[in-house]
């Protein structure tokens, strides 16, 4: 079936420094990749997302990036603060009206001071 | 109103209770997913509705899970008989559908705790 992996599980990066994270589909119909964040106790909130009929896309310190060919996409983080600090999650999705939307596991950011 | 809302905010089950969940999600949203998350990890899918249809109950854990959306806007989780394993966030999120932009909008969750 569907399935998304998303590495790493967790990671610290030194305030001002870049955080990457990466992740993997299996589903090839996939072609809507949204990224979350999840603040302790709180809902996912979308941050980015990108379709794939683009390579990468940016939105002032968040990028993302998707290689089709190999089924993979990342988020950056540039310049990164200490509000950064939460779970981010990947996903995936087909462009189709009735399909689900396919979650990795989440990555875990910590920004030191 | 203006983002999807769910009730109640915590819920505490002795085991073998039944429960029900609400999700209001967003007016005129057309699609409407049930997701499952437990502590550290990742939403897990449960159920997805187009309108009042549901087009894809592939992730319901057991026979014991049952979604439903009636009039195409409110929808409900029931859970039966609830067992220690069931406990977790109940997420509900909301997305215009169709052609449209396909964001998904996720409620506050409501924290199922069966003891």
């Amino acid at each position: 079936g569907e399935n998304v992996e998303q590495h790493p599980s967790t990671l610290s990066v030194q305030e001002g420094d870049s955080a990457v994270i990466k992740c993997t589909y299996s589903d090839s119909a996939s072609n809507y990749f949204p990224w979350y964040k999840q603040e302790l106790g709180k809902r996912p909130q979308l941050i980015i997302d990108i379709r794939s009929n683009v390579g990468e896309k940016k939105d002032q310190r968040i990028a993302v990036t998707l290689n089709k060919t190999a089924k993979h996409f990342s988020l950056h983080i540039t310049e990164t603060q200490p509000e950064d600090s939460a779970v981010y999650f990947c996903a995936a999705r087909a462009y189709s009206s009735a399909s689900k939307i396919i979650f990795g596991s989440g990555t875990r950011l910590s920004i030191r001071p | 109103g203006a983002g999807v809302s769910q009730s109640p905010r915590y819920k505490v089950a002795k085991r073998g209770q039944d429960v029900a969940l609400r999700c209001d999600p967003i007016s005129g949203h057309v699609s409407l997913f049930w997701y499952q998350q437990a502590l550290g990890q990742g939403p897990e899918f449960l159920t997805y509705f187009q309108n009042e249809a549901q087009l894809d109950k592939s992730g319901l854990p057991s026979d014991r899970f049952f979604a439903e959306r009636p009039e195409g806007s409110v929808s409900t989780l029931k859970i039966q008989r609830t067992q220690q394993e069931d406990s977790a966030v109940y997420l509900c999120a909301s997305s215009l559908g169709g052609t449209g932009s396909t964001e998904a909008f996720f409620g506050q969750g409501t924290r199922l705790t069966v003891v």
